[in-house]
This record gives structure tokens, sequence and C-alpha cells, in this order.
């Protein structure tokens, strides 16, 4: 099973372009990545997820390397609202997924 | 849109209580899951259920039981409770994937029960 890296936590200044980075050096052929997020005090909302091509949705973009070693979701435009835990998933266990400890991420006015 | 709802925002109970978590969702749903989330420990998987009257465990089912009698409700129950039960409780669900893969799971905003 793929496991995740992600730094604590990280700052970005409202406006700006949030890229936040994960690593799953581990990750099988078939598992997916997967992006969440948590705003404080509500369930997780799923953001974007994808297997090999980059994916684009109204939230963010997900650029995963060729090797699919590591994935970057970015934000285009940050905003206070942003301002929460990213959970990066890539562990595919009969439709389980395992949530780590995330990155916090600090939108900064 | 999902909608996935839970019977209470926050939850007092005493130590030995039996209490009962209920969840439901609106998309007609095969997977429902619950979780606890705790500082530092992020989120783990308590129970999970592929189908209606079907339960598996996941990694700390221990002090837990669930039911699912109707495929839109999934109810955590606990039997006994007791201080370390106070935790944010989170139910999910996803439609079934066939093996695809994990699909995406949609949360409701949690409960926070505090056992005294």
């Amino acid at each position: 099973d793929a496991k995740t890296t992600q730094p604590t936590s990280m700052d970005c200044a409202e406006g700006r372009a949030a890229n936040l980075p994960c690593n799953h050096s581990t990750i099988s052929g078939n598992e997916y990545v997967y992006w969440y997020r948590q705003i404080h005090s509500q369930g997780p909302q799923y953001i974007i997820h994808g297997l090999k091509n980059n994916e684009t949705n109204e939230m963010a973009s997900l650029i995963i390397t060729e090797d699919r070693k590591s994935s970057t979701l970015i934000l285009p435009h940050a905003t206070l609202r942003d301002t929460a835990v990213y959970y990066c998933i890539s562990e595919n266990r009969d439709d389980k997924i395992i949530f780590g400890k995330g990155t916090r991420l600090h939108i900064l006015p | 849109d999902v909608k996935v709802t839970q019977s209470s925002r926050y939850l007092v109970k005493r130590t030995g209580e039996k209490v009962f978590l209920e969840c439901v969702q609106d998309m007609d749903h095969e997977n429902m899951f619950w979780y606890r989330q705790d500082p530092g420990l992020g989120l783990r998987l308590i129970y999970f259920s592929y189908d209606v009257k079907m339960k598996e465990k996941g990694d700390i089912p221990e002090g837990y039981s669930v039911s699912r009698e109707k495929k839109e409700r999934f109810s955590l129950i606990l039997e006994s409770a007791s201080t370390n039960q106070t935790s944010m409780y989170l139910c999910a669900s996803s439609p079934w994937t066939g093996g695809r893969g994990t699909d995406t799971q949609y949360f409701g905003p949690g409960t926070r029960l505090t056992v005294l």
C-alpha cells in the first residue's frame, strides 16, 4: 500500500498560486492520487483525483510526475477561505482511503 | 449535490451510556464509512459497509458496532461509552467502483462527542 509524505504546514499569500507537494514513491500502477481538504470544524471535502494525466477542475489542478512518485496540487488564486488542512492520498484498499496528517495551509492576507 | 447528514453536531454523554450516532446519505451510494478524528492522529477508519446489512471492520473497531438496515442510513453504536471515545466522528459515503479503485468519498459535517 502506498504511503504519502506531505509538509506539515505551508503559507501562501492571498491571490497567489498555492502549490502543495506530495510524495508517493511507493504508489502502484492502479492506485489513484486523491486530494481532500478539511476546513476547521467541517468534514473533509473532495478536491480532485488523478491516475497518470494532469487534471483540472473548478477548484484546483493536479500535476502528477511522469514516474507517478509525486504530485502537486495547485490552487491558482488562493483566497482566505482556502485556509485548511490538505490531504494527499494514494492508498487503495478495497475502496478504503487512508488519510495521513496532511498539510496545514495558511493563506495570508 | 450529494448530502451526508449526521444526527447531531455536538453530543455530551456519560461514561457507560449507550450512544447512537446516525448518518444518512441521499445519493444512493453503496459504501458508507465511519471515522474518528483526533488531534495528531488524523482520520481513522472505524467501520465501513459495502451494502445493506454488510459491515467490515476498519482500523479501530474496538468499542464500536454498526448497523446498516437501509441503504441510506449507517449507524455507529458505542455500547458503553468511555472517556477515550471523546472525539470528532465523521461519516462518509461513496459509490461502488466495482474494484476500479477508491472513488470520491463525501463527508458529513461531523459529530463532536464528549464522554464525561
